[in-house]
């Protein structure tokens, strides 16, 4: 059974960068049969879409985020991450890695989240 | 980018209720329409892919139906562990995918 674990910094201080990973185990993140997603919810809000990346590398962002953020995968290490750069209170958020199947492009199996916070 | 309207954005209810949520999206997305369950403080869980189809391991008093711009969430007998938000996502262009605002289950 796959499962999905977010790793990284809680705190980030302003205009700094975002780091995040997610870790796949179960299976392994070079299956052609799905993309792996960056998801976020500031709290007590709706669910926003980051981007997502298949194992040949190519990547697809959210245009609202897309001059700020970088998806990179880890094939080796069983790994994509997130990275967003000059981050504001306004990233603040909790933020879910999940595994996208290419059929219908459900987002099946997901992270438990993990709470980052932007401030000095 | 494709917008996705919820409603209603909550609803209070009673177990063993008949519960429908609808969602509408700005343009047609044929059938790349996908429901999630959110309790607190967890992650969102799969409940219907592709309008209608149950995922694996849901109950079957769940169900989806819908096409174009159109789409609903039914739960035919509410139970205790279904209070929850529910989010309707398409994932018929991206970027970006997009999610309705939510629709919170409260209990009567």
């Amino acid at each position: 059974q796959v499962q999905l674990q977010e790793s990284g910094p809680g705190l980030v201080k302003p205009s700094q960068t975002l780091s995040l990973t997610c870790s796949v185990s179960g299976g392994s993140i070079s299956s052609g049969s799905f993309y792996w997603n960056w998801i976020r919810q500031p709290a007590g809000k709706g669910l926003e879409w980051i981007g997502r990346i298949y194992t040949s590398g190519s990547t697809n962002y959210n245009p609202s985020l897309k001059s700020r953020v970088t998806i990179s995968v880890d094939t080796s290490k069983n790994q994509f991450s997130l990275k967003l750069s000059s981050v504001t209170a306004a990233d603040t958020a909790v933020y879910y890695c999940a595994r996208e199947k290419v059929l219908w492009f459900d987002m099946d199996v997901w992270g438990k989240g993990t709470t980052v916070t932007v401030s000095s | 980018d494709i917008q996705m309207t919820q409603s209603p954005s909550s609803l209070s209810t009673s177990v063993g209720d008949r519960v429908t949520i609808t969602c509408r999206a700005s343009q047609s997305i044929s059938s790349y329409l996908n429901w999630y369950q959110q309790k607190p403080g967890k992650a969102p869980k799969l409940l219907i892919y592709a309008a209608s189809s149950l995922q694996s391991g849901v109950p079957s008093r769940f169900s989806g139906s819908g096409s174009g711009t159109d789409f609903t969430l039914t739960i035919s007998s509410l139970q205790p562990e279904d209070f929850a938000t529910y989010y309707c996502q398409q994932s018929y262009s991206t970027p970006p995918y997009t999610f309705g605002q939510g629709t919170k289950l409260e209990i009567k």
